[in-house]
């Protein structure tokens, strides 16, 4: 049973589209996040829920919009797609976050490369 | 502010030597976290070791091993009897928000 699942793992998209990267966690996690890793490796957070509630929304583009119905699920919906958005996206969990309460280690999907041509 | 550093990007090594990945960490909060995550080839992220500031005891699993120093805000990681297997990029990360650039690890025969 995956842990942190994404979906779709592979996305390949003109410039302009509008496109969703659908991620769930069935480890009854309190806290979810969205990471972009460009093609240099680096890895930056967007992102981060817990229990449904936005908690960290780092300087990105308004075109991306997270959303998460419930505590399993985070999507990340994508609008305009620019050439610049080509990258992996990263889904995690973790139970805790940030500076209160319990930190633990966040579990990760398998990634979503995007490209957009 | 938050930062990690990690001053090495790319270093290789023999198999079985021993390797050394520094990071280097700022942040003004008093209780904090530090992780290390291994990216192996194949791209998916495996957690390897979560420390919380009030612990520095150093760690040791296996051929892995984590010196964490308050003093020198540093918290690094050793890879002792290196295999091809430990090829990947290591990253260093404080909380959950604030990952390293990361230290690709090359291990030839």
């Amino acid at each position: 049973d995956t842990a942190v699942s994404q979906t779709p793992k592979y996305l390949v998209t003109q410039m302009g589209n509008d496109k969703s990267i659908k991620c769930e966690q069935n480890l009854g996690h309190d806290t979810m996040y969205w990471y972009k890793q460009d093609s240099k490796k680096f890895l930056k957070i967007m992102f981060s829920y817990n229990n449904k509630e936005l908690i960290i929304n780092e300087t990105v583009p308004n075109r991306f919009s997270p959303k998460s119905p419930d505590k399993a699920h985070l999507n990340l919906h994508i609008n305009s797609l620019e050439l610049g958005d080509s990258a992996v996206y990263f889904c995690a969990s973790s139970q805790g976050w940030g500076r209160r309460g319990q930190n633990t280690e966040a579990f990760f999907g398998q990634g979503t490369r995007l490209t957009v041509v | 502010a938050q930062k990690v550093t990690q001053a090495q990007t790319e270093i290789s090594v023999v198999e079985k030597e021993d390797v050394t990945l520094d990071c280097v960490y700022e942040t003004r909060d008093t209780t904090y976290y530090l992780f290390w995550y291994k990216q192996p080839p194949s791209g998916e992220l495996v957690f390897l070791i979560r420390r919380n500031s009030f612990d520095e005891q150093n760690e040791i699993s296996g051929r892995y091993s984590w010196n964490f120093q308050k003093s020198t805000s540093s918290f690094n990681f050793t890879i002792t009897a290196s295999q091809v297997v430990d090829s990947a990029v290591y990253f260093c990360a404080l909380f959950s928000s604030g990952f390293g650039t990361g230290t690709r690890l090359q291990v030839t025969l």
